[in-house]
């Protein structure tokens, strides 16, 4: 049974700092892993999807990373933002999209 | 588009009544999933279709749960009777495609259930 990781539960940054959320993930089987991004009362919305033959993907300030034989993606998020704020979920799509109980970030003006 | 649209938005009911949860997908996706989301187990899978045919149902809870797609623009999620326990914030999503292809999952704002 596919069990997801993230790391750490809960984050307080100042704006501007560079930083790092984790995903490990049980079974390497998979077919992609996407970052979500949810602000409180609102839906999933998809940062990045990186495909099993994929290291890494980016967009814009966010970058994603995955080593599949390892169990492990990292979203990089470069110079911090107040807007930032919210919960970062990673999710691993093998035979269902499994998902971790996600990162809530807050970035202090 | 409009993205996959859910209604309704809030509800408040009293346990033991029938709650319908409704769905429309992004139009041209032919996968549309249900989940649940709470505190206590963060985001699971309920069911999702697959071409309107259910495909795996295995995170239904129990048989008081049920979902349906009539076609390919309407799903419903239907919990009756409704328990305290049910309270959740229910999405919908859909998708191109799943699995190797690995397109991108789309979610709704959500559907958030309240059983007293």
């Amino acid at each position: 049974k596919q069990e997801v990781t993230q790391i750490p539960a809960a984050l307080s940054v100042p704006e501007g700092e560079n930083l790092v959320l984790n995903c490990s993930f049980t079974d390497s089987a998979i077919y992609n892993l996407q970052w979500f991004r949810q602000d409180p009362g609102k839906g999933l919305t998809s940062l990045l999807l990186i495909q099993s033959s994929q290291r890494e993907q980016t967009s814009g300030r966010l970058n994603a990373s995955l080593d599949k034989s390892s169990g492990r993606s990292t979203l990089y998020i470069a110079a911090s933002q107040p807007g930032d704020s919210a919960t970062y979920l990673c999710a691993v799509n093998g035979n269902k999209l499994v998902f971790g109980a996600g990162t809530i970030l807050r970035v202090k003006s | 588009d409009a993205g996959v649209i859910q209604s309704p938005r809030h509800e408040v009911t009293e346990m033991g009544q029938e709650v319908t949860l409704r769905c429309k997908p992004i139009s041209g996706h032919d996968y549309l999933f249900w989940y649940r989301q709470t505190m206590m187990r963060g985001l699971e899978l309920l069911i999702y279709f697959n071409n309107n045919v259910p495909i795996d149902d295995s995170g239904m809870p129990e048989d008081r749960f049920s979902a349906k797609m009539p076609n390919a623009s309407f799903s419903t999620l239907k919990i009756q009777p409704s328990e305290p326990r049910d309270s959740a914030v229910y999405f919908c999503a859909s998708s191109w495609a799943r699995g190797s292809s690995g397109n991108t999952i789309y979610f709704g704002e959500g559907s958030w259930l309240t059983v007293v």
